[in-house]
């Protein structure tokens, strides 16, 4: 069945540094990406998303590219803040369609710190 | 964007009682609302889709006895924990699409159970 795997946290970066997490995914078929990002006592938000292979995502800073030969939908942002701390949940969905349900990883905490 | 409530955020029930949670879009309509669980430092896992008018349709391992939805209106999905025991401890999430073709899925702030 379809899976996602996502780099296990939790993640501490000083303001202004580099951010990469990594996603990749097992699906049949031609998913689509997303990430979406949970800052505390909040539902989960959609950050950013893809549809297929070679499309970049990107919102916020935050960019995240389709890589169909690897697998992986890896997210980055060039400068991240404090308020960017937050957990980050990478997801797949059968179909572009938002009535298609969700398949997530375990999530990555990140912790900014100024 | 729309917005997705849960009620209660929190609860703690005795082994043994039932417990009710509810989702709500409280901006949009949506005839699909999906239901989610969640361990800790665990990914959410798809419980089961919930369908105005309808039965839900479960998924795989999930007892629909002892997990009770309803869908009773298109803005309303409520879930029961029927006879909870402490291994339904969690944190329940549920979801709901808007409409359109290139729709997208709302989440709720999700709801603690502490069941003792």
């Amino acid at each position: 069945g379809n899976s996602v795997t996502q780099m296990e946290g939790p993640v501490t970066l000083s303001e202004e540094a580099f951010l990469t997490i990594n996603c990749t995914y097992t699906a049949t078929g031609y998913p689509s990406l997303f990430w979406y990002v949970q800052y505390p006592g909040e539902g989960l938000q959609l950050l950013l998303k893809a549809t297929k292979a070679d499309d970049k995502g990107s919102n916020k800073g935050f960019e995240a590219t389709y890589r169909k030969e690897t697998t992986s939908f890896h997210l980055e942002k060039g400068s991240v803040q404090v308020s960017d701390s937050a957990v980050y949940f990478c997801a797949l969905s059968e179909s572009y369609s938002g009535n298609t349900p969700l398949v997530f990883g375990k999530g990555t905490r990140l912790s900014v710190i100024a | 964007g729309a917005v997705v409530s849960q009620h209660p955020s929190w609860v703690i029930c005795k082994s043994g009682t039932s417990v009710k949670i509810e989702c709500r879009s409280l901006d949009f309509q949506a005839t699909t609302m999906f239901w989610y669980r969640q361990f800790p430092k665990q990914s959410l896992m798809l419980m089961a889709t919930s369908n105005e008018g309808s039965k839900a349709t479960y998924e795989q391992g999930v007892e629909k006895d002892k997990f009770l939805i309803n869908h009773a209106s298109l803005t309303l999905s409520t879930l029961t924990v029927t006879s909870a025991h402490p291994e339904d401890s969690s944190f329940y999430i549920c979801s709901a699409p808007t409409s359109g073709p290139y729709n997208e899925q709302f989440f709720g702030p999700g709801t603690r159970l502490t069941v003792l």
